[in-house]
C-alpha cells in the first residue's frame, strides 16, 4: 500500500501566486522528500526533511513536517511557469530507509 | 541526470514476448531501483538492488525479474510481457550515504500489444 498521497490531485494557479500542497502518510518515518517531475521525464529531488524537523527552506521552496498528524506540505512561492509539473512526497517505508514509497502526486500548472 | 541511461526509450511488443530494460549508471552507486509509474498510481517499486547480485523484491514485482552481474547495469526482465505491464519505466540510483535522496533516469516507455 502507497504510504504518501497528495492533495489537491492537480493545481492551477497564476504567476506570481503561492502553491500550497500536501502530503500524508500512514507510518513512523525517517525522513519525508519531495520531487518534482516535468513531463516526459524523469524525478528530480527537490528538498529532503527529517524526522525531527518541523520546517526547512530552499529558495522559493517551504517544507514543513508534522509527524504526529503525519502529514507535510511543500509551498512554492510567487510561482512561475517553470514551476509547472507534477510533485510528489516520498517517504521512507517502515522496513528500512533503502526504498522509498511514494505518492500519486500533485500536478501544478502556472499560467503565465 | 548523475550519469543514468535507460535502454530503449521506447518499445512496443506483443503480449507474451520477453522483454528487457537496461539502466546505466556512471557513478558506481550501490544502491539501484526499478519503478513503473502508471497514471492514479504515483511511481511503484518493482525490484530494487543493494549490490552485484543482490536484489530484492518492492511493491509490485509480479511478472518480474532483474539481474545485476556489474555494478553499473541494473537489468529489468519481463519473461512474458502482458498488458497490464505497459507502463512507464523508471530507474534510480541512490548514494545512500545518510538518506536515500534517489536520482532517476530518463525512463523507458513501454507499449504491450
Amino acid at each position: 500500500s502507497q504510504q504518501g498521497e497528495e492533495d489537491p490531485q492537480a493545481l492551477s494557479i497564476q504567476e506570481g501566486e503561492n502553491a500550497t500542497m500536501n502530503c500524508s502518510y500512514k507510518t513512523s518515518i525517517n525522513n519525508l522528500q519531495w520531487y518534482r517531475q516535468n513531463s516526459g521525464r524523469g524525478l528530480v529531488h527537490l528538498i529532503l526533511i527529517r524526522s525531527n524537523e518541523r520546517e526547512k527552506h530552499s529558495g522559493r521552496l517551504r517544507v514543513t513536517l508534522d509527524t504526529s498528524k503525519k502529514s507535510s506540505s511543500l509551498l512554492i512561492t510567487a510561482s512561475r511557469a517553470a514551476d509547472t509539473a507534477s510533485y510528489f512526497c516520498a517517504t521512507d517505508s517502515n522496513t528500512g530507509f533503502q526504498k522509498l514509497v511514494f505518492g500519486t502526486g500533485t500536478r501544478l500548472l502556472v499560467s503565465p | 541526470d548523475a550519469g543514468i541511461t535507460q535502454s530503449p526509450r521506447h518499445k512496443v511488443t506483443e503480449t507474451g514476448t520477453p522483454v528487457t530494460l537496461r539502466c546505466h549508471q556512471t557513478e558506481n552507486h550501490r544502491y539501484m531501483y526499478w519503478y513503473r509509474q502508471d497514471p492514479g498510481h504515483g511511481l511503484r517499486l518493482i525490484h530494487y538492488s543493494y549490490g552485484v547480485k543482490d536484489t530484492d523484491k518492492g511493491e509490485v514485482s509480479d511478472g518480474y525479474s532483474v539481474s545485476r552481474s556489474k555494478t553499473e547495469d541494473f537489468l529489468l526482465t519481463l519473461e512474458s510481457a502482458t498488458s497490464s505491464q505497459t507502463s512507464v519505466y523508471f530507474c534510480a540510483i541512490s548514494r545512500q550515504r545518510e538518506y536515500n535522496e534517489q536520482f532517476f533516469g530518463p525512463g523507458t516507455r513501454l507499449t504491450v500489444l
